[in-house]
């Protein structure tokens, strides 16, 4: 079992719709959830962190977070074409020092 | 201001030669980064330097990979004797490192290493 697991995808989405993404993880000691976006061809980009229990709301990007079912979420409102990348989610047990565990990544296909 | 700069973007070596890839941080940043992404491979976490403390090199996949950050910025990865499963996309980052897991990290633009 991997130790951060996301659907590969794609997930495809039409233009105007919500994308909905899932992240679960297996290290208990998990403190600290990042998302991160990432093109093709480039390297990741932050679109959020969350590292406490419930919603955490940034322009059209939601990230959830349930400590308890360990698991994240990060939802995309009002998908346009150009969120079209692979969104990867982070985790990080503090008591591991500060690097980041990486799940595989979501390949998103936002639709005209 | 700046971002991470990485150098060089793209290198191309043949099996057996050594490369050394390098990482500018974000001015006044204190820990750097280095992960790794295999064509098709999510970031794997290869070693992290934090100030003046002694790097967490947990993530080396082997003593072929060396790491050096002088004077607590640019920080070189060195690859000896290169082997074909070491291509992949090698990403810089660096944070404040405030502590407690909760710094955000930002990641240069990565150099491509291909192993002929």
């Amino acid at each position: 079992q991997k130790e951060v697991e996301q659907n590969s995808g794609p997930l495809s989405v039409p233009e105007g719709a919500i994308a909905s993404l899932n992240c679960t993880y297996s290290d208990r000691g998990s403190q600290s959830f990042f998302w991160y976006r990432q093109y093709s061809g480039k390297s990741p980009e932050l679109i959020m962190f969350i590292y406490s229990n419930g919603d955490k709301e940034d322009g059209r990007f939601t990230a959830q977070l349930n400590k308890a079912s360990q698991y994240v979420s990060l939802l995309i409102r009002d998908s346009q074409p150009s969120d079209s990348a692979t969104y990867l989610c982070a985790v990080n047990n503090p008591a591991a020092g500060n690097k980041l565990t990486f799940g595989g990544g979501t390949r998103v296909l936002v639709k005209p | 201001g700046a971002g991470v700069s990485q150098s060089p973007s793209n290198k191309v070596t043949e099996k057996g030669k050594d490369v050394e890839l390098r990482c500018d941080p974000i001015s006044g940043h204190t820990a750097l980064y280095w992960y790794r992404q295999s064509l098709g491979q999510g970031l794997e976490f290869l070693i992290y330097f934090q100030g003046n403390s002694a790097p967490d090199k947990s993530g080396l996949p082997s003593d072929r990979f060396s790491a050096e950050r002088t004077g607590g910025s640019v920080s070189t990865l060195t690859i000896q004797r290169t082997q074909q499963e070491d291509s992949a996309v090698y990403l810089c980052a660096s944070s404040f490192a405030r502590g407690s897991g909760t710094d955000t990290q930002y990641f240069g633009p990565g150099t491509r290493l291909t192993v002929l």
